[in-house]
C-alpha cells in the first residue's frame, strides 16, 4: 500500500519554464513533507520542505506547496535549469507522533530540455 | 565531513551467498537508516536505529536480512541467502535525533546473478 504517490514517473520541461512535479499521500497522520533529489550513482539530497502548518515554502528557485485538504502537494521549479534534470522524491512523516520514519514516493524523473 | 559512507559501492554475487553491506553514519547523528530503491517501489524503509537500537524493522522483507549496530559509527545490512530479488540500490542515511532531514550515503548497488 503506497502512501505516498508520485504518479508521474517522468516529465520533460523546455529549459527557462516552469517545473511542477506532483505528489499524493492518504495517511493524515503526516504532518511534514520533504522533497529529496537524486543525481545517477549518488544518494538522494535534501532539497526543501513544509510543516503542515504553513501551505507554501520558497527557496530560491524552488517552492513546495501544501493542500492538506487535498492531501496533495507539489515542488515548483522557476525558472528550469539543465542542472536540475534528477529524479525528484516526496517523502512524508509524521512528526509530531514521534516517528522518524520518512515514507518515500516512487519518483519523477525530470528532464530539462535546453 | 565525509558525509555517510557506504562500502562497497558495487556488488555483485550468485544466489545463495551472504552479503554484507557497511554504513558508517555522519559524526553525531543519533539516527541511522537502511533504504532500498527498486523501480517499482522507490525507496523503502528497510529498518531504523536511534542510539545503535534497533527501533522499527517492519520493512525488512524477510529472515534472510538482518541488521546490526554494534556502536555509534557503525552499522550492517546483511542478506543471507541472497536471491536474484534482492538485487537493488541500498542506501544508509543518518540524522540528529529531532531532524526529520536525513543525509544520504550513495549507495550500494547490488546486483544477485
Amino acid at each position: 500500500d503506497q502512501q505516498v504517490k508520485q504518479n508521474s514517473p517522468s516529465l520533460s520541461v523546455q529549459e527557462g519554464r516552469i517545473s511542477i512535479l506532483n505528489c499524493d499521500y492518504t495517511n493524515s497522520m503526516f504532518d511534514y513533507f520533504l522533497w529529496y533529489k537524486k543525481y545517477p550513482a549518488e544518494g538522494p539530497t535534501f532539497l526543501i520542505s513544509i510543516s503542515s502548518i504553513k501551505d507554501k515554502n520558497e527557496d530560491g528557485r524552488f517552492t513546495v506547496f501544501l493542500n492538506k485538504s487535498a492531501k496533495h502537494l507539489s515542488l515548483h521549479i522557476v525558472p528550469s535549469q539543465p542542472g536540475d534534470s534528477a529524479v525528484y522524491f516526496c517523502a512524508a512523516s509524521a512528526k509530531d507522533f514521534g516517528n522518524e520514519k520518512l515514507t518515500f514516493g516512487t519518483g519523477t524523473r525530470l528532464t530539462i530540455i535546453p | 565531513d565525509a558525509g555517510v559512507i557506504q562500502s562497497p559501492r558495487h556488488e555483485v554475487t550468485e544466489m545463495g551467498q551472504e552479503v554484507t553491506l557497511r554504513c558508517k553514519p555522519i559524526s553525531g547523528h543519533n539516527s541511522l537508516f537502511w533504504y532500498r530503491q527498486t523501480m517499482m517501489r522507490g525507496l523503502e524503509l528497510l529498518i531504523y536505529f536511534n542510539n545503535n537500537v534497533p527501533i522499527d524493522d517492519s520493512g525488512m522483507p524477510e529472515d534472510r536480512f538482518s541488521a546490526k549496530m554494534p556502536n555509534a559509527s557503525f552499522s550492517t545490512l546483511k542478506i543471507q541467502p541472497s536471491e536474484p530479488r534482492d538485487s537493488a540500490v541500498y542506501f544508509c542515511a543518518s540524522n540528529p535525533s529531532g531532524q526529520e532531514t536525513q543525509y544520504f550515503g550513495p549507495g550500494t548497488r547490488l546486483l544477485v546473478l
